[in-house]
C-alpha cells in the first residue's frame, strides 16, 4: 500500500536556528495537511493544502512558520527561528478528498526537539 | 463549529478484559465519523469509520464502533484487547465544503493493557 513519506524521522535543533520538514504524499491526493502533536496531546491542524492553494492556515503561527506545495505535490514545513515550544511531533496527511468518506492517510512523522 | 470529546484521557485495563472508549461529538453540519490508532513514534492509522447505514461498525483489529445519532455519541468497543492493544486511539469527525474536506480531532484516549 502506498504512503505518505515524511523526512526526517528526527531532528534536534538549537532554539533560533531554522530547521525545515519534507513530506511526499501519497500520489494523487489532492490534500495535504500538516499536524502539530505535542507529546500527549491531541492533534492541531497547521495549514491544509488543496493541490497547491492553501485553504486553512488559520493556526499556522506566521511569524516563524510557513509551508508550501509548489507543485501541488511534495510539501515543506519550514520553522525559523525555532523555539523551545516547537519541540512535537509533525505530522503530514493526504486525503484523495473526493468524497467525504476519503480517510486521511498519515505519514510517521518528524520528531522535533528544540534545545 | 465542529468538535470532539473524548473524556477520557487514559484507559488501562488488563489484557483478555473488554474496553470501550468514548467518543462524543458536537456539529452544526453533517458529519461522518473516524477512529484512528496511533502506536509510539507511528503516525495514526485508521481504524474504522462511519458513513451510513447500520450503525454498528466493524473495523480492523477486531474493533467496533457504535453510532448514536440522539446520543451523538461513536465509543469504540472491543471484546477482548490484547498488550498489542496498547496505543493512542483518536475520534474523528470529516465533513466537505467549498474549501475541501476537513477534519476534527478529539483529544485522544491512551489505552494501556495490562498482563
Amino acid at each position: 500500500e502506498a504512503e505518505v513519506a515524511q523526512s526526517p524521522r528526527y531532528k534536534i535543533t538549537e532554539k533560533s536556528q531554522a530547521v525545515a520538514f519534507w513530506c511526499d504524499p501519497i500520489s494523487g491526493h489532492a490534500t495535504l495537511y500538516w499536524y502539530r502533536q505535542i507529546l500527549g496531546q491531541g492533534l492541531e491542524l497547521l495549514v491544509q493544502f488543496q493541490d497547491e492553494s492553501v485553504v486553512d492556515d488559520s493556526q499556522l503561527p506566521k511569524d516563524r512558520f510557513s509551508a508550501e506545495r509548489l507543485k501541488g505535490v511534495d510539501s515543506t514545513l519550514k520553522i525559523q527561528p525555532a523555539e523551545l515550544g516547537d519541540s512535537a511531533m509533525y505530522l503530514c496527511a493526504s486525503s484523495l478528498a473526493q468524497a467525504v468518506d476519503s480517510p486521511l492517510h498519515f505519514g510517521n512523522g518528524t520528531r522535533l526537539t528544540v534545545t | 463549529a465542529q468538535s470532539v470529546t473524548q473524556l477520557d484521557s487514559q484507559v488501562p485495563v488488563f489484557e483478555e478484559a473488554p474496553v470501550e472508549l468514548r467518543c462524543n461529538y458536537s456539529s452544526s453540519v453533517s458529519v461522518y465519523l473516524f477512529w484512528y490508532v496511533q502506536y509510539p513514534n507511528q503516525g495514526l492509522q485508521l481504524l474504522l469509520k462511519y458513513l451510513s447505514g447500520s450503525t454498528l461498525v466493524k473495523g480492523i483489529n477486531g474493533f467496533e464502533a457504535e453510532f448514536n445519532k440522539s446520543q451523538t455519541s461513536f465509543h469504540l468497543r472491543k471484546p477482548s484487547v490484547h498488550i498489542s492493544d496498547t496505543a493512542e486511539y483518536f475520534c474523528a469527525v470529516t465533513w466537505l465544503d467549498n474549501y475541501g474536506q476537513n477534519f476534527v480531532f478529539g483529544p485522544g484516549t491512551r489505552l494501556s493493557v495490562l498482563p
